[in-house]
């Protein structure tokens, strides 16, 4: 039973466009919505967070949207950097964080 | 401060062997968290402490698996006996409040 589902495996985009990952989830008592990077051989890092009662949380080149109605958030990357290639997680929370699969995001110089 | 600290970086044991994994998190942190990651399913949270106490082990795939939090800077968990299928990469990661959690660098293990 995946409550946190991410359905793109994987993403291209070429540097200076605008990356989207999408993230769905079937558990209405999730509270508090994140986002994770994860380079090779490291662990996940704390990328960037919404609140249920939000709806959009800005930071840098990084924008998280959630639309509750529809149980999906988002995350824009403009402009993406060959450096933001790694694995995205979503992650979701009502006290234990669950995890998404996981979207591998290519940027392409 | 150094971060989650786990070990070994890299396991390769033979079906049917015991595996213990160590983390150390990080000091003054309350909660900690075992994850397993796999293609298929992402990250899996296994199993989670809060002071020292094991607060929810539904995650743990079988009686296989067991994890201990003796003190506040020391987590295991055990594989025994080990199985192919359960070669993953294991994360331990550790918290102070609900939502800020720090990964240790990951235990890749492969049973053969």
């Amino acid at each position: 039973d995946q409550q946190v589902k991410q359905n793109s495996p994987s993403l291209s985009v070429q540097e200076g466009r605008i990356s989207i990952l999408n993230c769905d989830y079937t558990n209405s008592m999730f509270d508090y919505f994140l986002w994770y990077k994860k380079y090779p051989a490291e662990g996940p890092t704390f990328l960037i967070s919404i609140s249920s009662i939000k709806d959009k949380n800005e930071d840098g080149r990084f924008t998280v949207f959630l639309n509750k109605s529809a149980k999906h958030l988002s995350l824009h990357i403009v402009p993406s950097q060959p450096g933001d290639s790694a694995v995205y997680f979503c992650a979701a929370s009502t006290g234990k964080l669950i995890f998404g699969q996981g979207t591998t995001l290519q940027v392409k110089p | 401060d150094a971060g989650v600290i786990q070990s070994p970086r890299h396991e390769v044991t033979e079906m049917g062997q015991e595996v213990t994994l160590r983390c150390k998190p990080i000091s003054g942190h309350n909660s900690l968290f075992w994850y397993r990651q796999t293609m298929m399913r992402g990250l899996e949270l296994l199993i989670y402490f809060n002071n020292n106490v094991p607060i929810d082990d539904s995650g743990m795939p079988e009686d296989r698996f067991s994890a201990k939090m003796p003190n506040a800077s020391f987590s295991t968990l055990k594989i025994q006996p080990s199985e192919p299928r359960d070669s993953a990469v294991y994360f331990c990661a550790s918290s102070l409040r609900d939502y800020g959690y720090t990964f240790g660098s990951g235990t890749r293990l492969t049973v053969v």
